[in-house]
């Protein structure tokens, strides 16, 4: 069954820390995995799209990282500010279709003062 | 350029009545998505359509919904009779086509069914 796994659920850090958010996919065949940010109240809005050659690819003060072999992936978020309080949402793509998208339950991050 | 626009933003309605949901794509975009979101759970795919057509619908309920995408104007996602388990948000998407990059999300559809 195809399923992606985030953790932790949900986050607190101080504002200037860096954390790292956790993606386990089971997802066949892969085509790409994407890290969203979802405001509250609002659309998902993308940070980085990583093909399978791809290890590292990073979108200002956000890198993601992704291991093909042991279907892991994790976003890196460096000097964390507060407009980073959001829900953070793993999408893995398969078959090679744009429908075919299976999404995680997300990480909600709240960075504190 | 606008985004991908839906509206309204915020929909009530009573059991039993029609809701009607509407989903302006991204200028140059011809590839239409249509998701739920229920609470504490991720986004499922419910309908993809191109213009005029249908083209994958696995992931809609089998009665009560439906969707569209006419040659002119916005997509529409319809539910008829509503019911309180319809609550929740629906996100539309869009793309310019089958490639990976330029998929975008607009801000969302709240339907609550009290």
């Amino acid at each position: 069954k195809n399923q992606v796994e985030q953790s932790p659920q949900s986050l607190i850090i101080l504002e200037g820390k860096n954390c790292t958010l956790q993606c386990n996919y089971t997802v066949s065949p892969f085509s790409n995995l994407r890290w969203y940010k979802q405001d509250t109240g609002r659309g998902p809005v993308s940070l980085t799209i990583m093909t399978f050659s791809e290890n590292t690819k990073s979108n200002g003060r956000y890198t993601a990282t992704l291991d093909a072999d042991t279907k892991q992936s994790s976003l890196h978020i460096t000097a964390s500010q507060l407009s980073d309080s959001a829900s953070y949402i793993c999408v893995v793509s398969y078959g090679g279709a744009t429908n075919k998208l299976i999404f995680g339950t997300g990480t909600l991050l709240a960075v504190q003062p | 350029n606008a985004g991908v626009m839906q509206n309204p933003r915020h929909l009530v309605r009573r059991r039993g009545q029609e809701a009607r949901l509407r989903c302006s794509p991204m200028k140059g975009h011809s590839h239409v998505y249509w998701y739920r979101q229920l609470p504490e759970e991720g986004l499922k795919f419910m309908v993809y359509l191109q213009k005029e057509n249908i083209i994958d619908e696995s992931g809609m309920p089998k009665e009560r919904f439906s969707a569209e995408f006419p040659k002119e104007g916005p997509s529409i996602l319809r539910i008829q009779q509503v019911v309180r388990g319809d609550s929740a948000a629906y996100f539309c998407a869009s793309s310019p086509g089958t490639g990976n990059y330029g998929y975008t999300f607009g801000s969302g559809t709240r339907l609550t069914v009290v």
